[in-house]
């Protein structure tokens, strides 16, 4: 089963401009990934945010987290043309459990 | 490239037959896990193996089953396939159950299943 929901289901941008991309989960949870998926390639780990944490920043993403909404957002500033993937969000609802992925988002990046 | 690889790339397979699938862990994990994703959706998990121990299983029949050698390589049967089968079936390799200090896990890039 789907654990979290990811919102828009498909978005379009030009290069340059920022993509934001949410995620909303349904139980309590001990952290929160977000993963990118190129055509019919393997997924690739982009950040993990704790459920303590609030913020957190790699190069150009930045993620959020509200555990009171169960809801979480990636933002990705300057996008390029090599962003045009999919991007999931993966809850692990307790330590040792397994990772459960949303259904994505489906970036497209037009130079 | 995560040092994950699995095999066969592609196989297709018709209503019946029985697949296998297979998976070499990136070295120094101890953990695989397997996700089928069908066209168009996010991955679904299928179970777990530590230590070559089954743990944790998602909402798959029986006739998917596995197995983790003690060289933390890992396979993946399929029995009865069914046209629904048909789809990208993922595994991971993490360090420990809660996929090490970073929790995450490192995929490898599938196995593409076709069933007539």
């Amino acid at each position: 089963s789907q654990q979290g929901e990811e919102d828009p289901q498909a978005l379009s941008i030009q290069e340059g401009e920022n993509a934001t991309m949410n995620c909303s989960y349904k139980t309590s949870i001990n952290n929160l990934q977000w993963y990118r998926q190129n055509s019919g390639r393997g997924l690739v780990h982009l950040i993990l945010i704790r459920s303590n944490e609030r913020e957190k920043h790699s190069g150009r993403l930045r993620v959020t987290l509200d555990t009171s909404k169960k809801s979480s957002s990636l933002l990705i500033t300057a996008s390029r043309a090599a962003d045009t993937a999919s991007y999931f969000c993966a809850t692990r609802p307790q330590a040792g459990t397994a990772l459960i992925f949303g259904k994505g988002t489906t970036l497209s990046v037009s130079s | 490239e995560t040092g994950v690889t699995q095999s066969p790339t592609h196989l297709i397979k018709t209503r019946g037959q029985q697949v296998t699938l297979r998976c070499s862990s990136q070295s120094g994990h101890n953990t695989v896990s397997w996700y089928q994703q069908a066209l168009g959706q996010g991955p679904q998990f299928i179970f777990q193996y530590y230590r070559e121990e089954e743990n944790g299983r998602g909402n798959f029949p029986p006739r998917f089953s596995g197995l983790q050698f003690p060289n933390y390589s890992s396979e993946l049967n399929v029995n009865a396939l069914e046209l629904d089968d048909s789809a990208l079936y993922l595994c991971a390799s993490s360090s420990g159950l809660a996929g090490g200090i970073g929790g995450e896990l490192f995929f490898g890039e599938g196995s593409r299943l076709t069933v007539l």
